[in-house]
């Protein structure tokens, strides 16, 4: 299994510039979630999907849109970008169940300019 | 959701076990304490959880008080390569979708020395 995997890596845009954090998973988990870490700070969630169809707001959410379409993939997209948005971007995914762990992708580092 | 309190930074001898506090005292009797560090600006990487009894893997020990209101994370022989911060969560027990928000706070910035 690939686990959680995160494109693209690294991504510098420009103020107003939109695009797509792309998170795909590969172990059949129901629940995807999007966190933000911002330089010497902890994970903050932005959104999270518990199945194909449904998502929710996490403790930051403006300024991100999320959509579950399938169970693999959670993309997040940025409509309009802004310097605050200047973070690493980190996707994660579990089972439903209480007893199953998070699995973290490797981050995406969003420079906004 | 159940909130946690971790000291902010703690210290360790190389070689010496490095035992990391988690207070959760408004934890549910279905809620799980879950642990997991961040090196440097990896990815956060899964070391154990529990629900009530003390638990055991390769990475390290997790002791739960028995009125589960405190937990303790035990790496036995810390290594330099086990600086990190340590992040202890409680997924939180409740109906529809709000299982799902999983909120981490600050964890704890532990330093090994050698």
């Amino acid at each position: 299994n690939a686990g959680v995997t995160q494109t693209p890596k690294f991504q510098v845009l420009k103020t107003g510039q939109s695009m797509t954090l792309q998170c795909a998973q590969d172990m059949n988990h129901e629940y995807m979630s999007w966190y933000r870490q911002d330089p010497g700070m902890g994970l903050r969630l932005i959104h999270y999907s518990v199945g194909a169809g449904i998502t929710d707001q996490g403790e930051v959410p403006n300024g991100y849109n999320v959509s579950r379409s399938t169970t693999e993939d959670f993309p997040l997209r940025l409509l309009s970008a802004a310097p605050s948005q200047t973070s690493v971007y980190f996707c994660a995914s579990r089972h439903r169940g209480h007893n199953s762990p998070l699995h973290f992708g490797n981050g995406t580092r969003l420079t906004v300019t | 959701d159940a909130k946690t309190t971790q000291p902010t930074s703690m210290d360790c001898a190389e070689g010496r076990a490095a035992n990391l506090p988690c207070n959760h005292s408004t934890i549910s009797g279905n809620e799980y304490v879950y642990w997991y560090r961040q090196i440097h600006s990896q990815g956060p990487q899964y070391i154990i959880h529990g629900l009530k009894n003390n638990e055991t893997n390769e990475m390290a020990s997790l002791i739960i008080t028995e009125d589960r209101k405190s937990s303790t994370l035990i790496l036995p022989h810390a290594t330099l390569r086990d600086t990190a911060v340590y992040y202890c969560i409680v997924p939180p027990y409740a109906g529809g979708t709000s299982y799902g928000k999983l909120t981490f706070g600050q964890g704890t910035i532990l330093t090994v020395h050698p």
